[in-house]
C-alpha cells in the first residue's frame, strides 16, 4: 500500500522540450514537498506547498513550476529542459502539527536524464 | 537561509564498532532536526529525529544528540552491522517547514 508515489519511475527526453512528473499521496497529508537530488547525492528543496502557500526556493529557476489538481496531488511541471536538469527528483509529504507528524515520507524517485 | 554541514563525507568501520556523523547549522530558528537513511536506488527513509526542546534522543543502536548553543548534533550507531551500510543525510527544518540537508555520509560497515 504506498504512501507517496511518483511517476514516471524513469524519464529520458530531449533538450527543450518540456514534461511532468506526478505526485500522489494517500497519507491525509496537507503539505508536500519537491526535492532535487543530484549525481553527488545532494538533496535539495525545491518547494513546500499545501494548499494556503506555496515556498519557493529562491534557487530554482522559473522554468519549473509546482500544480497541485488537490490535495493528494503535486506535480513538477519543467520547461525548456537543459542537461543540468538530469537528477533524480522526489516527492515528499508531511502533515503540520507536533509530534510524530513532522516525519516527511518520500517516494520512490524520478530518474531525469536529459540528452 | 538555513546552511548544514555534514561531515565526514565518507565513514567505514568494521562490523561492531560504533559510527558517528557530525551535522552543523545555520539559523537559529531551526527547531526540527530529522535523520535519513537513503540505500542505493531507494528513497530517503526517517530513522530517527529530534526537536529543539530535547537534547539526546536513543532508539535501540541508534541516537542522536543535539547541542543548540553551539548550533551542531549528532548521529550516534553502535554495534554496526552490514544492513547499516547506506547513505545518512542529516537535515535541519526552519520556521517554513522547508528541510535543508547536509550533503550525506556514505557509511560502508566492512563485516
Amino acid at each position: 500500500d504506498t504512501a507517496v508515489s511518483q511517476t514516471p519511475k524513469y524519464l529520458v527526453t530531449q533538450m527543450g522540450n518540456d514534461k511532468s512528473i506526478k505526485c500522489e499521496q494517500n497519507l491525509g497529508h496537507d503539505t508536500m514537498y519537491w526535492y532535487k537530488q543530484d549525481s553527488k547525492k545532494f538533496l535539495k528543496i525545491m518547494f513546500s506547498y499545501n494548499n494556503k502557500e506555496l515556498i519557493i526556493n529562491e534557487t530554482v529557476p522559473n522554468r519549473f513550476s509546482p500544480k497541485s489538481p488537490d490535495k493528494a496531488h503535486l506535480n513538477l511541471h519543467i520547461n525548456s529542459l537543459e542537461l543540468g536538469d538530469s537528477a533524480v527528483y522526489f516527492c515528499a509529504s508531511s502533515r503540520r502539527g507536533g509530534g510524530r507528524s513532522d516525519e516527511q515520507y518520500f517516494g520512490p524517485g524520478t530518474r531525469l536524464t536529459v540528452t | 537561509g538555513e546552511n548544514v554541514e555534514q561531515h565526514p563525507s565518507t565513514l567505514s568501520v568494521q562490523e561492531g564498532d560504533s559510527a558517528v556523523i557530525k551535522c552543523t547549522y545555520s539559523d537559529s530558528a531551526s527547531n526540527y532536526f530529522p535523520w535519513y537513511k537513503q540505500e542505493l536506488g531507494k528513497r530517503p527513509q526517517l530513522i530517527i529525529d529530534i526537536r529543539s526542546n530535547v537534547g539526546e534522543k536513543k532508539d535501540q543502536r541508534i541516537a542522536v544528540t543535539l547541542n543548540k548553543t553551539a548550533k551542531h548534533f549528532s548521529l550516534h550507531i553502535t554495534e554496526t552491522q552490514p544492513e547499516d551500510s547506506a547513505v545518512y543525510f542529516c537535515a535541519a527544518r526552519n520556521a517554513g517547514n522547508m528541510l535543508t540537508f547536509g550533503g550525506g555520509t556514505r557509511l560502508m560497515v566492512k563485516p
